[in-house]
């Protein structure tokens, strides 16, 4: 079975600073996307960034960046210059062909200021 | 322009009650699912919807259906509440493959307590 691991509960990050969250997976997909979904105190779930497998060149997103290591199966996000609205849950997030997400289990953001 | 609707947003029950969460779409999307998030536990999967008119059980289907009603609407439905079923439950939908690099869009969410 496909599976995301996220090995870091809880985080924290002093504002400006910046933070970065891991997140490894295990598929057997030879082309698969990869995504960072944020989900602050309202519980909305957000779409952060996302990395198609292919491109060898990491995503990134204003203050989100990815680092991308197929070979390792590693996809951690990082966040720069932390701002207190960062504060959030963050899931990591792989689907598979068969049109089933796998989410990790979540890291709990916090922001200090 | 809504994306993801659910309702209700709360709701409490007591062990033995039926109730259906309600999910629709304006996103033209084929695919649906339904999540239930656990502290701890990340999201998982109960049920999904690849078109209209199918269905396929997911990670933790035991204690739900679902009806796929037409494209826009996909339920969740929960026939004699149990206490282990206290969640929160997301509707998601999903572009096609080729528009829109696999995105799941959610809805708000329902937070559910069987007592």
């Amino acid at each position: 079975a496909q599976t995301v691991t996220q090995s870091q509960p809880e985080m924290s990050v002093q504002e400006a600073e910046t933070v970065t969250l891991s997140c490894t997976y295990d598929t057997s997909e030879s082309d698969y996307y990869l995504f960072w979904y944020k989900q602050p105190p309202s519980r909305q779930m957000i779409l952060v960034i996302r990395q198609e497998a292919y491109k060898q060149q990491n995503a990134t997103e204003n203050r989100f960046s990815v680092n991308f290591q197929k070979a390792a199966k590693s996809f951690s996000l990082k966040i720069s210059d932390s701002q207190l609205g960062d504060a959030a849950m963050y899931f990591c997030a792989s689907p598979n062909t068969g049109n089933q997400f796998y989410f990790g289990t979540g890291t709990s953001l916090t922001v200090i200021p | 322009n809504a994306g993801v609707t659910q309702t209700p947003k709360f709701q409490v029950l007591k062990t033995g009650q039926s109730m259906t969460l309600q999910c629709a779409q304006d996103m033209n999307h084929n695919s649906m699912y339904w999540y239930r998030q656990d502290p701890g536990m990340g999201l998982r999967l109960i049920y999904y919807s690849a078109s209209e008119g199918t269905t396929d059980k997911g990670e933790v289907p035991n204690g739900y259906n679902v009806s796929r009603l037409n494209k826009r609407e996909f339920s969740l439905r929960l026939e004699s509440a149990a206490p282990s079923q206290t969640s929160v439950y997301f509707c998601a939908s999903r572009a096609e493959r080729e528009t829109a690099y696999n995105e799941q869009f959610f809805g708000p969410g329902t937070r559910l307590t069987v007592l």
